[in-house]
């Protein structure tokens, strides 16, 4: 079945530690993307790309970091840069035209313990 | 920029009621809009959609109706279930963001036997 997988579902994090959330979809599309989900605000986009070896910085991306090598991959490294990491990660993609729907992975919870 | 705003929640119903979420937004041009849907520790799935003004989308008995004089896309369905209970989120896709989406802060459902 084609889709979006996230890995890991849950993720413990120390303090100081940097983590690599990981995305992979098989639905051959161009555009991917990463978003954060806080209780009452919604998602936040944290980068995306739309092409192989490029990619942008969304509205919050201080802390983050990404890389897109492969059409298939986009994973999120979350800093100790980053000061509040704990939340729920999601990572979502979809064609490159106008119009178009994003589809979205199951999440990564992701706790600073 | 673009932004969206969603009626304030959470929203709690019997079954069988009538159910609206309101939905208003800002962007230039003709932006496509959403609705998604997200179920508790799960990702988010396309409900429905409409790309240009006065197109109403529609699925699972869920309708909205992209109303550019009024800059709505207010979610209806005539008789909530019980497994309707989920959260609510309206996004956008401006006309020149091919595919990067904004949302609104989302509307807790809860629907009660």
């Amino acid at each position: 079945d084609g889709g979006i997988t996230q890995s890991p579902k849950y993720l413990f994090r120390k303090e100081g530690q940097n983590v690599t959330l990981s995305c992979e979809q098989n639905l051959n599309h161009d555009a991917m993307y990463w978003y954060r989900q806080d209780p009452g605000q919604g998602l936040r986009l944290i980068y995306y790309s739309q092409i192989v070896n490029d990619f942008q910085k969304g509205d919050i991306a201080e802390g983050y970091s990404v890389s897109r090598e492969k059409k298939e991959s986009f994973p999120l490294t979350v800093t100790s840069a980053q000061k509040n990491p704990t939340a729920f990660y999601l990572c979502a993609s979809s064609n490159r035209g106008l119009n178009t729907e994003a589809f979205f992975g199951q999440g990564t919870r992701l706790t600073v313990v | 920029g673009d932004s969206v705003t969603q009626m304030e929640g959470p929203v709690t119903l019997s079954e069988e009621a009538f159910l609206t979420i309101n939905c208003t937004y800002t962007a230039t041009g003709y932006p496509s809009l959403f609705w998604y849907v997200q179920y508790p520790g799960e990702g988010l799935q396309l409900l429905l959609k409409a790309t240009k003004a006065d197109d109403k989308g529609s699925n699972k008995g869920f309708e909205a109706t992209y109303r550019k004089e009024t800059t709505s896309f207010h979610l209806e369905k005539g008789s909530v279930q019980v497994s309707d209970s989920a959260v609510y989120f309206c996004a956008l896709s401006g006309s020149s963001s091919y595919g990067k989406l904004t949302f609104g802060q989302g509307t807790i459902l809860t629907v009660h036997p």
